[in-house]
């Protein structure tokens, strides 16, 4: 079993609708948690932290379960600019071990 | 520009050669992480250094890598003996110290091996 899973993907979706990402870990000693997007041969950018008692950052809003290990990430009224591959991040280790999923490849089409 | 840089942008190498690649971190940024990525897969941590202290080399990481990171400033990866398989993006991140410090990405060295 992988250590952190991610939905497998893609996800085709038209511009406006709502899209949701999940993520599983294995480390229960996990102490912190981020999605990050990375656009087609660039390089990752942090898009969120994600706290225990969730947060939200305009269209997007992120969740953490500690007790079925289990993130989220929501997006509300997908854009175009929105294409992307979504890479759910979990730490652990005093932070230095740093556990990337697969990721999950979003299309928004007009 | 005060990111993390990365150079060369592109090696393309032949089967046996050795290669070296530089990170430049942002400059307030303690810890720096390396990671390998492959077509469809996330990122893969290879090694981490806080300050000039390497503290973690993942299996992943043979013994035909090393890097190193003198006066804590900018680090190098090189890569002896270079293999197909080590045909990867090669990433460098940086961010302050302990676990809430998000990492941020540098734009990668993308390697090909002939």
């Amino acid at each position: 079993r992988k250590e952190v899973e991610q939905d497998p993907g893609p996800f085709n979706v038209p511009e406006g609708a709502t899209v949701a990402f999940n993520c599983t870990y294995s480390n229960s000693a996990s102490q912190s948690f981020f999605w990050y997007r990375q656009d087609c041969r660039k390089e990752p950018k942090l898009l969120m932290s994600v706290y225990s008692s969730g947060n939200e950052d305009g269209r997007f809003t992120a969740q953490l379960n500690r007790a079925s290990q289990y993130i989220s990430l929501l997006i509300r009224d997908s854009k175009l600019s929105d294409s992307a591959t979504y890479l759910c991040v979990v730490n652990s280790g005093g932070g230095f071990k740093t556990i990337f999923g697969a990721g999950t490849r979003l299309f928004v089409k007009a | 520009d005060t990111g993390v840089s990365q150079n060369p942008r592109h090696k393309i190498t032949k089967r046996g050669q050795n290669v070296t690649f530089r990170c430049d971190p942002i400059s307030e940024h303690n810890r720096l992480y390396w990671y390998r990525q492959t077509l469809g897969q996330g990122p893969e941590f290879l090694t981490y250094f806080q300050n000039e202290a390497q503290l973690e080399k993942s299996r992943l990481l043979s013994d035909r890598f090393s890097a190193e990171r003198p006066k804590g400033s900018f680090s190098t990866l090189e890569i002896q003996r270079t293999e197909q398989g080590d045909s990867a993006m090669y990433l460098c991140a940086s961010s302050f110290f302990g676990e809430d410090y998000e990492q941020y990405f540098g734009p990668g060295t993308r390697l090909t091996v002939t």
